[in-house]
């Protein structure tokens, strides 16, 4: 995960705030992803992005939105926090298939 | 059903023994298969990537696909401590770049 940073790696925030996470890419890739994972559910798709401005919904996207204005940041916010978002957020990017990730933020919404 | 289905474990095995790791899934149409390893608060790294079916062989880790059964395995070799890891398997169709997930299998290998 070189090339791919996510900050904040750890927040605590209260619930009804806005949260912004933010990954940034330094391998100029096409699709960039944001996913969390919760022990048992696994890694579940939020939402992705396939170019700059381009963006769709993935699987659980209802509280999250996304924004892309650059090709090497794609910035996930949370509208009003809830604490069933308290999760392991990771971004990933990907040119081909294959995907590769960041290092994860940590989110606590209490 | 899920359309990847992937036993959680845990697995627990001596170091130095032969580790299968398996998915099955529903979907024919998917095509690309990937293995990846996590460690414990880390991100999904890719560990091996297969297209149709057939092995793949990386060092002490082969990737099996059959496709005729919707199958496939990952075999790690001469398992050292260092491979304990939770893994996880995915696929994709290969029409839009989204990849289907397994749970993931939690692997502990014993000194």
């Amino acid at each position: 995960d070189a090339g791919i940073t996510q900050s904040p790696r750890h927040k605590v925030t209260e619930t009804g705030t806005p949260v912004t996470l933010r990954c940034h890419q330094t391998e100029n890739h096409r699709y960039m992803y944001w996913y969390r994972q919760d022990p048992g559910h696994g890694l579940r798709l939020i939402h992705y992005s396939y170019g700059v401005k381009d963006t769709d919904k993935g699987e659980v996207s209802d509280g999250y939105s996304v924004s892309r204005s650059k090709t090497e940041d794609f910035l996930l916010t949370l509208e009003s926090a809830t604490s069933s978002q308290t999760s392991v957020y990771f971004c990933a990017i990907s040119e081909r298939d294959e995907q590769y990730f960041g290092p994860g933020t940590r989110l606590t919404v209490t | 059903q899920k359309e990847v289905e992937q036993d959680p474990g845990p697995l627990s095995v001596p170091e130095g023994a032969i580790v299968s790791l398996n998915c099955t899934y529903s979907n024919s149409a998917f095509q690309y298969f990937m293995w990846y390893r996590q460690y414990s608060r880390k991100g999904p790294e890719l560990l091996m990537y297969t297209y149709s079916s057939g092995n793949k062989e990386d060092g002490r880790f082969t990737a099996q696909v059959d496709k005729s059964s919707k199958y496939i395995s990952l075999f790690i070799r001469d398992s050292q401590p260092s491979d304990s890891a939770t893994y996880l398997c995915a696929m994709e169709a290969g029409n839009n770049r989204k990849l289907i997930w397994g749970l993931g299998t939690s692997l502990a290998v014993n000194p």
